[in-house]
């Protein structure tokens, strides 16, 4: 089946560091990636989309500069989370569109990573 | 506003008993569904999905659901649950198969002896 990793998979950070969370499709390529912040107790809120050699698309009040999203190549997206403060701790969960066609029949469906948890201290 | 809405914030369901999550959909079309697991340390799981056809959709892990129009419904059902169904359920939106997925809040399903 599809896999997609995180890592790391949590993070302690000092308030003012940059800390990148890295996400990889292990066994299929993936020229979309998404990524959700998802505080406790709370729903996933989509952040940004990410695609495979051009910018990413943010969500309406999600800040661009501060959310760092690099989509180098079909398999890997990084998001770096700049200047960090303590509200900036979160779940942070990527997901990867798998997408093509077998049979005659296209598909096309998002499989998720197991999420970085960061603490901003 | 597009949405969906998961009513119940927490369910206690025994083992064996019958388990319904709810979610309501807000679209001006019909939008494509899905029921998600969530499940401590790993990724979200697809359970099912409704694009368009048969209303009635069986899922992985017994699960099962049924487009309601008429009720802007998608509820998640499984007729026996297990301890390892313990976690939380989100049910999602998106205007096409391609589109942003838009999650509700989530159902948390703890299941007792």
């Amino acid at each position: 089946g599809a896999v997609v990793s995180q890592h790391p998979s949590w993070v302690i950070c000092k308030s003012g560091t940059s800390v990148k969370i890295e996400c990889r499709s292990l066994d299929f390529q993936a020229t979309t990636m998404f990524w959700y912040r998802q505080f406790p107790k709370q729903s996933l809120m989509l952040m940004a989309t990410s695609n495979e050699g051009s910018k990413a698309t943010y969500e309406q009040g999600v800040e661009k500069d501060k959310f760092l999203i690099n989509h180098a190549s079909l398999t890997l997206s990084t998001l770096t989370v700049t200047s960090a403060h303590p509200e900036d701790s979160s779940f942070y969960i990527c997901s990867a569109r798998r997408q093509g066609r077998m049979g005659g029949v296209s598909y096309n469906e998002q499989f998720f990573g197991p999420g970085t948890r960061l603490t901003v201290l | 506003a597009q949405s969906v809405t998961q009513p119940d914030i927490h369910i206690t369901v025994s083992e064996g008993a019958s388990l319904e999550l709810r979610c309501n959909y807000s679209y001006g079309a019909t939008p494509y569904l899905f029921w998600y697991v969530q499940s401590p340390g790993q990724g979200l799981q697809l359970l099912l999905k409704y694009f368009s056809g048969d209303t009635l959709v069986q899922g992985i892990k017994g699960f099962e659901t049924e487009f309601k129009r008429s009720q802007s419904s998608f509820n998640l059902r499984k007729p026996s649950v297990h301890w390892s169904d313990a976690a939380e359920y989100f049910c999602a939106g998106a205007t096409d198969s391609w589109g942003k997925l838009q999650f509700g809040a989530g159902t948390q399903v703890v299941v007792t002896p």
